[in-house]
């Protein structure tokens, strides 16, 4: 089972939004709503963005948002600002215990902000 | 405050073991999953290993089944993986990660991270 797909990088410029999307397959994040997303600035541990598709941690900014459609999850930033400058992971029940892995990721997404 | 403090890692040879310990604090340990996670040197996130708040279930990745065994002492509030057989392709810096008081797969509170290097 291959980890989620995502774009290696994607940018924009301050105060724009920007969407990072992230497909799975119907057996996995198209199933279950168990998706999450982490912010991951370099030589830190990742953050907790988001939860179960679109619920937000207390303490994270409300310009971050994540939706789901299908099988692809995607997470949005607006008003960007220059601290979102970050790697930003996706993450997944891959939709068995018996799976090769009980939760998946995906590659990353490095953001730029210009 | 949520704390979780990784301790353990260092230079192992190929073949070699090593045991990591997570030290936990600000919560109600016993009441969480807990998890493993790895990201060796520039690359991605790699969940490895979760564990039910009474150690009755665990699961791994396929990569570390058989090698590795995370384990828990409620009564310590202390999480560990044993790792044995280690590889190369276990280099990467481990964190520990708080899961949710059900299995859902999240983890919203992440240790410092502890690097494990694999190399003769």
């Amino acid at each position: 089972q291959s980890a989620l797909s995502q774009p290696a990088s994607v940018s924009g410029s301050p105060g724009q939004s920007i969407t990072i999307p992230c497909t799975g397959t119907n057996s996995d994040l198209g199933s279950y709503n168990h998706v999450s997303w982490y912010q991951q600035h370099p030589g830190k541990a990742p953050k907790l963005l988001i939860y179960e598709v679109n619920e937000r941690p207390s303490g994270v900014s409300n310009r971050f948002s994540g939706s789901k459609s299908g099988n692809t999850a995607s997470l949005t930033i607006s008003g960007l600002q220059a601290e979102d400058e970050a790697d930003y992971y996706c993450c997944s029940y891959a939709g068995s215990i018996t799976s090769p892995s009980f939760v998946m990721f995906g590659g990353g997404t490095k953001l730029t902000v210009l | 405050e949520v704390q979780l403090v990784e301790s353990g890692g260092g230079l192992v040879q190929p073949g070699g073991s090593l045991r990591l310990s997570c030290a936990a604090s600000g919560f109600t340990f016993s009441s969480y999953w807990m998890n493993w996670v790895r990201q060796a040197p520039g690359k991605g996130l790699e969940w490895v290993a979760n564990i039910k708040q009474d150690g009755s279930e665990t699961y791994y990745v396929d990569s570390v089944k058989g090698r590795f065994t995370v384990s828990r002492d409620n009564a310590k509030n202390s999480l560990s993986l044993q790792m044995n057989n280690l590889r190369a392709e276990d280099t990467a810096v481990f964190y520990c990660a708080r899961g949710d008081i059900n299995w859902y797969p999240h983890f919203d509170h992440w240790g410092q991270g502890i690097l494990v290097t694999v190399s003769a």
